[in-house]
Parts: C-alpha cells; structure tokens; sequence
C-alpha cells in the first residue's frame, strides 16, 4: 500500500496567515492525489483534484502543487472558516489510502 | 445536484453483519460516468477506503477488508449497499458513501456519514 504522509500533524495560524501543508508519498503517484478539508461532525469536502486543479466552487485562495511523491496545499489569506482539519490522498493506486491529517486552528 | 444519503443499524453486535445502504437524489447510480465508494474514518485508523461499486457491477475493495465485503446495487430505489460480514470492534467507526467519476477516485460529494458502534 502506499502511504501517505502528511505535515505538519497541527498548525496554529492566524486570519489572514499564509499556510502550507505538506503530503509526502511513499511512492512515486504521479499527479493523482487530492486534498480534502473536514470540519467537525461533517463529511470531507474536495479542494483539489489532480494535484493542483481547484474544484467548482472552492474559493481561489486554495491551491495545490506537487507530482511525484512530493505535494503541498497552500491556503493564502486565512479565512474563519478555514479552520478544519486537511486531508491528502493518493488516486494512483488501490488500495487508495488518505494521510492521517493536518489540524488547522485559530492563534 | 448530486446528494448521497447513508442509511442502516447504528449499533451491530460482534461476529453479526453490517448492512449499509446509500440512497442517491439528483443522479443515477446507473450511470457510466461513475464509481459509487464506501470510506470509513475511526479515531484509530483515520479515513479508510472499503471499496467501490461500478454501474456495470464490477467492483474494487480494500484487500484488508476483501474477505468480509459484499457491495450491490439497488436500482428500482436508485441505492448502493454496502455489507460487511463478522464485525469486531475494530469496524466501529463513521461510514461515508461518496461519488467518483471513473477513472478519477476523487470523491465528490460525499454522504453526511452514519456512525456505527460494534458492541455486545
């Protein structure tokens, strides 16, 4: 299985902060990984498909880069209602695995 | 719009059967465009891919849970089900439908989750 790791665990930020989470492959994926946000008691939402290509609907302030192994998520201009946990996940292979999530919370 | 609905039992004994069923409004789970998923998230284990279900009936499921899975359709109710045989502890946890385009194992829009506890 290929394995997902995200960094780092939890961040503490600020509204209006710049922030980059990391999601590191323990195998070569391509470009097939996808970011999630989930806020507590709901289901994750899709950010970022394809590495960097933004779902409808999801604001311009998230963007995605990477390929390979290597991937980050950058949110610029923290927003209140960005706060949430984050979520990589690999699409390259099955099993498909997620990493283990990034918590995002207000300094 | 899409939207998915996760039904069934939120309490299971050990060693019985889970049985799930995902009600989908605002599309067909007869389309070809399509794999309709099933993903759990426990404190323990985090977000877990169980496995999808094509129009066509073929599926795919997690090799760690492939043993204990059955997935089906229901099409006269426009439902996907999810079935998982000799459950422990270890299967407690929030149970997701979700929606991926073929092809594309990006899941979008998920099922608001149902909870199921395994205990006596």
């Amino acid at each position: 299985d290929i394995q997902m790791t995200q960094s780092p665990s939890f961040v503490s930020a600020s509204v209006g902060d710049r922030v980059t989470i990391t999601c590191r492959a323990s195998q070569g994926i391509g470009s097939w990984l996808a970011w999630y946000q989930q806020k507590p008691g709901k289901a994750p939402k899709l950010l970022i498909y394809s590495a960097s290509s933004l779902q409808s609907g999801v604001p311009s302030r998230f963007s995605g880069s990477g390929s390979g192994t290597d991937f980050t998520l950058t949110i610029s201009g923290l927003q209140p209602e960005d706060f949430a946990t984050y979520y990589c996940q690999q699409a390259n292979s099955f099993p498909l695995t997620f990493g283990q999530g990034t918590r995002l919370e207000i300094k | 719009q899409v939207q998915l609905q996760e039904s069934g039992p939120g309490l299971v004994k050990p060693s019985q059967t889970l049985s799930l069923t995902c009600t989908v409004s605002g599309g067909s789970v007869t389309s070809d465009e399509y794999q309709w998923t099933w993903i759990r998230q426990s404190p323990g284990k985090g977000l877990e891919w169980i496995g999808y279900i094509y129009y066509s009936g073929s599926t795919s499921y997690n090799p760690s849970l492939k043993s204990r899975l059955t997935m089906s359709f229901d099409t006269s109710k426009n439902q996907f089900s999810l079935k998982v045989t000799a459950v422990t502890a270890a299967d407690t946890a929030v149970y997701y439908c979700a929606r991926a385009p073929y092809g594309r194992m990006f899941f979008d829009p998920w099922g608001q989750g149902t909870l199921v506890t395994v205990s006596s």
